[in-house]
């Protein structure tokens, strides 16, 4: 069974600051990763995704994310977060052709003035 | 375009009770998920339909859970004799191609 961890709980930062959110996968097979958000009393929302191609997905806000397959990692960056940025971000993973995802725990960026 | 929605927004229901927990897709989205988010375990994968085939209820919790989808549109999610421990959000999502989940804003089910 597929397994997903994100390391840091909580990520505080500075508005206007880089930032990446750790994420690993257990599976060394094809996989397919994704990254979701989760504003306040919302659903999920699609950040980015990858199938296949280019290891370097680019997605909405500004947020991009590298596939790594030698250190099954899925790491999601942003050069310059926002106030608005603020929220929980879930990485989750699905075989090919099986596309029930499983998630990591969250990691809730906290984005300061 | 409608998103997926879901109703209710809340519940709040006593211990024994059976609750009800409805989803409507996007219009044309075959596959459909349930999923439940709890501070204790996170989002775990409930059941998951595609099309007119078998649904997948390898993550229903135990016999109590239910679900069924009408007409290959709108899904209920049943509870029975529900326990504290059912306390969470149930997500719904909708993908056209199996890949991409549209998810629904959730029902907030608390067991007194």
């Amino acid at each position: 069974a597929q397994s997903v961890t994100q390391l840091d709980s909580q990520v505080p930062v500075f508005e206007e600051a880089p930032v990446e959110l750790r994420c690993n996968y257990s599976s060394s097979v094809s996989v397919y990763l994704f990254w979701y958000v989760q504003y306040p009393n919302q659903g999920l929302q699609l950040l980015l995704k990858y199938l296949s191609g280019s290891t370097l997905v680019k997605g909405i806000n500004g947020f991009e994310a590298e596939f790594n397959k030698s250190q099954t990692s899925f790491h999601l960056r942003k050069p310059s977060v926002h106030i608005s940025d603020t929220a929980e971000y879930f990485c989750a993973v699905s075989d090919p052709g099986y596309s029930t995802l499983t998630f990591g725990k969250g990691t809730m960026l906290l984005v300061s003035p | 375009g409608a998103g997926v929605s879901q109703s209710p927004s809340n519940k709040v229901t006593e211990k024994g009770k059976d609750v009800e927990l409805r989803c409507d897709p996007i219009s044309g989205h075959t596959a459909l998920y349930w999923y439940r988010q709890s501070l204790g375990q996170g989002l775990e994968f409930l059941i998951y339909f595609q099309g007119n085939s078998a649904p997948d209820k390898s993550g229903l919790p135990s016999d109590r859970f239910s679900a069924e989808r009408t007409g290959g549109s709108v899904s209920t999610l049943t509870i029975q004799r529900t326990q504290q421990e059912d306390s969470a959000v149930y997500l719904c999502a909708s993908s056209y191609d199996g890949y991409e989940q549209y998810f629904g804003p959730g029902t907030r089910l608390t067991v007194t």
